[in-house]
């Protein structure tokens, strides 16, 4: 499998301000990158397609002024999300996927946000 | 588009005893099922797939089937393990960009 690394795995930020989480494939280079978010107790809603070099494809209901997406790299993304609310509090898991026809995805350890 | 359903929502075992857990997926068109488990504050990690050419697969304690006519699929765990206790998720993918994920199982095996 793929080893996939997370930054910062936890935040704390106040209402208004952005954060920026990192996440990083270390032993491939990833063309695509999948961005989730995951509240208590509930499933991985996909927000976001991260492809290396383009614009991301993010998935209805998903604001894309809000929650920027950068693939710059075939081995780092990132999500900012801009102008935190609290309602933004959650859990956010970046998955990799190999290159070619592999469906198989390997997820990020998540990064816990606390927006106060 | 793709929605996938998960039952039961919570799973109560005797260690030792067998779980199944069941998903059914909506769009004919998905070819490929994974399964997650998802330790409190962890990452998902894939246990198990199966594509849908294959009706069935194995892999020591555990074993996912796959109906596609009656577009359902089951996770089977045998002999379960306080271990085994997690939050199991079913997904369903009808392209390698896409993966739609059930609400998830709370399995909890008891010693």
């Amino acid at each position: 499998g793929a080893v996939v690394s997370q930054h910062p795995s936890w935040v704390i930020c106040k209402s208004g301000t952005s954060v920026k989480i990192e996440c990083r494939s270390l032993d491939f280079q990833a063309t695509t990158m999948f961005w989730y978010r995951q509240f208590p107790k509930q499933s991985l809603m996909l927000m976001a397609t991260s492809n290396e070099g383009s614009k991301a494809t993010y998935e209805q209901g998903v604001e894309k002024d809000k929650f920027l997406i950068n693939h710059a790299s075939l081995t780092l993304s990132t999500l900012t999300v801009t102008s935190a609310h609290p309602e933004d509090s959650s859990f956010y898991i970046c998955s990799v996927r190999l290159a070619g026809p592999s469906y198989e995805q390997y997820f990020g350890p998540g990064t816990r946000l606390t927006v106060t | 588009g793709e929605n996938v359903e998960q039952h039961p929502s919570t799973l109560s075992v005797q260690e030792g005893d067998s779980a199944v857990i069941k998903c059914t997926y909506s769009d004919s068109a998905s070819n490929y099922f994974p399964w997650y488990k998802q330790e409190l504050g962890k990452r998902p990690q894939l246990i198990i797939d199966i594509r849908s050419n294959v009706g069935e697969k194995k892999d020591q304690r555990i074993a996912v089937t796959l109906n596609k006519t009656a577009k359902h699929f089951s996770l089977h765990i045998t002999e379960t393990q306080p271990e085994d206790s997690a939050v199991y998720f079913c997904a369903a993918s009808i392209s390698p960009d896409k993966v739609i994920f059930g609400p998830g199982t709370s399995l909890s095996v008891i010693p």
